[in-house]
């Protein structure tokens, strides 16, 4: 069985950039979801993806975008870079009906100069 | 707003003692509980769960326990090991409003010395 997976590990950005994060779901996994942890912070939803559509969104701008292939796979799309969206990115995969068992890549660390 | 929050940035504690780790939320709606571990240049791993139909859940040598009139869980590991040393982060959903997310707490890190 395989895990979640992310690419790249590292990735760093200057302000206004835009930059696109990649996620490999656990096998057998539908739902994906993305998260941002700041440092210091807990994780923070930004939206998760089932069957290839949105479902659900938390309290961040348009810029953050998302897509999710029919092999569930994933991307996350941020534009227009801030310095403040420097940050670990973690993407995590579940079965549908069973969100709360969320298995978590290991993240990518944007920062944003 | 933080909706989850644990107030201990740091817990110390010998093997083979208990860890207790503490959090607290504030939404009435979340009806699940989760604690996921974290060791460095990893993703968050799934630890234990509680519904709130519960208040008690045991795992091998971790026990979740859930007060709800109070709005504050625990995790108590026993015994300690070093192995145990992680950051520890406590999360709750709702099923109500379709349990797509988790809101996670700001961590405890927990140190076992041998």
């Amino acid at each position: 069985e395989t895990g979640v997976t992310q690419s790249p590990t590292h990735l760093i950005k200057t302000r206004g950039q835009q930059v696109t994060l990649r996620c490999s779901s656990q096998s057998g996994h539908n739902t994906v979801s993305w998260y941002q942890q700041a440092l210091g912070q807990g994780p923070q939803f930004i939206f998760q993806y089932y069957r290839e559509e949105e479902n659900g969104r938390g309290n961040f701008p348009p810029r953050f975008s998302g897509l999710q292939f029919p092999n569930y796979s994933s991307e996350l799309n941020v534009n227009a870079l801030e310095l403040d969206d420097s940050a670990l990115y973690l993407c995590a995969s579940s079965l549908a009906l069973v969100n709360n068992e969320q298995f978590f890549g290991p993240g990518t660390r944007l920062t944003v100069l | 707003d933080q909706q989850v929050k644990q107030n201990s940035p740091s817990l110390s504690v010998q093997e083979g003692r208990i860890s207790i780790l503490n959090c607290d939320y504030t939404n009435s709606m979340f009806d699940y509980f989760l604690w996921y571990k974290k060791y460095p240049a990893e993703g968050p791993t799934f630890l234990i769960s509680i519904s709130s139909i519960k208040d008690k859940n045991e795992d091998g040598r971790f026990t979740v326990f859930l007060n709800k009139s109070a709005k504050h869980l625990s995790l108590h590991i026993v015994p300690s090991q070093p192995g145990d040393s992680a950051v520890y982060f406590c999360a709750a959903t709702s099923y109500q409003t379709g349990a797509n997310n988790l809101f996670f707490g700001t961590g405890t890190r927990l140190t076992v010395i041998p």
